[in-house]
């Protein structure tokens, strides 16, 4: 079974359009994360969530917005897509938050959704 | 936060050892190093995570200086498999991923 998972795997839309990335984990981890890797490859993190705790890094901008129906679940909604979005977004979870400065925050990822917006 | 660096790239023979350096002189006493790596086009796999002690799972072996200023990823017996981008992160507040080193097991 996949501990993490993604759908879609590839997603190709227009300017201007909303879609949404959906991210399940079997892992009864507590905390799910968002990713973006860019052209250059450098990893970002974009959101962490946490018992309905939402930390946003500041650099997000608010088209982008994470919903989660259950703890298993971290869905990633893109509004009013624009060419700098496309990219490769990971989803990812680990057992405790980020921060809590513990030795098991080892966070497991998804094999990613490759997002190019026309 | 505590930053790394690594090389950029790295060569290894196949069934040799691959040491991936990592420096992280700014690292705080209560911070992890962990590492991570990267195979073409999949998301991240955890490898390990050490504080002070050194560390060995199935996977690698991680060897902290007593000064934790710096690290070592130690892949003992190196596969074609194992070429991947690596990753050293401490600070895991924020999983900062830099460049990583690009390491390419050969023949």
């Amino acid at each position: 079974d996949t501990a993490v998972s993604q759908t879609p795997k590839y997603l190709v839309t227009q300017m201007g359009n909303d879609k949404s990335i959906k991210c399940e984990q079997n892992l009864g981890h507590d905390t799910m994360y968002w990713y973006k890797q860019d052209s250059k490859k450098f990893l970002k993190i974009m959101f962490s969530y946490n018992n309905k705790e939402l930390i946003i890094n500041e650099t997000v901008p608010n088209r982008f917005s994470p919903k989660s129906p259950d703890k298993a679940h971290l869905n990633l909604h893109i509004n009013s897509l624009e060419l700098g979005d496309s990219a490769v977004y990971f989803c990812a979870s680990s057992q405790v938050r980020l921060g809590r400065l513990a030795g098991n925050n080892e966070q497991f990822f998804g094999p990613g959704t490759r997002l190019t917006v026309l | 936060d505590a930053k790394t660096t690594q090389p950029p790239s790295m060569d290894c023979a196949e069934g040799r050892a691959a040491n991936l350096p990592c420096n992280h002189s700014t690292i705080s006493g209560n911070e992890y190093v962990y590492w991570y790596r990267q195979i073409h086009s999949q998301g991240p796999q955890y490898i390990i995570h050490g504080l002070k002690n050194n560390e060995t799972n199935e996977m690698a072996s991680l060897i902290i200086t007593e000064d934790r200023k710096s690290s070592t990823l130690i892949l003992p017996h190196a596969t074609l498999r194992d070429t991947a981008v690596y990753y050293c992160i401490v600070n895991n507040n924020d999983m900062r991923f830099g460049a990583g080193t690009r390491l390419t097991v050969k023949p």
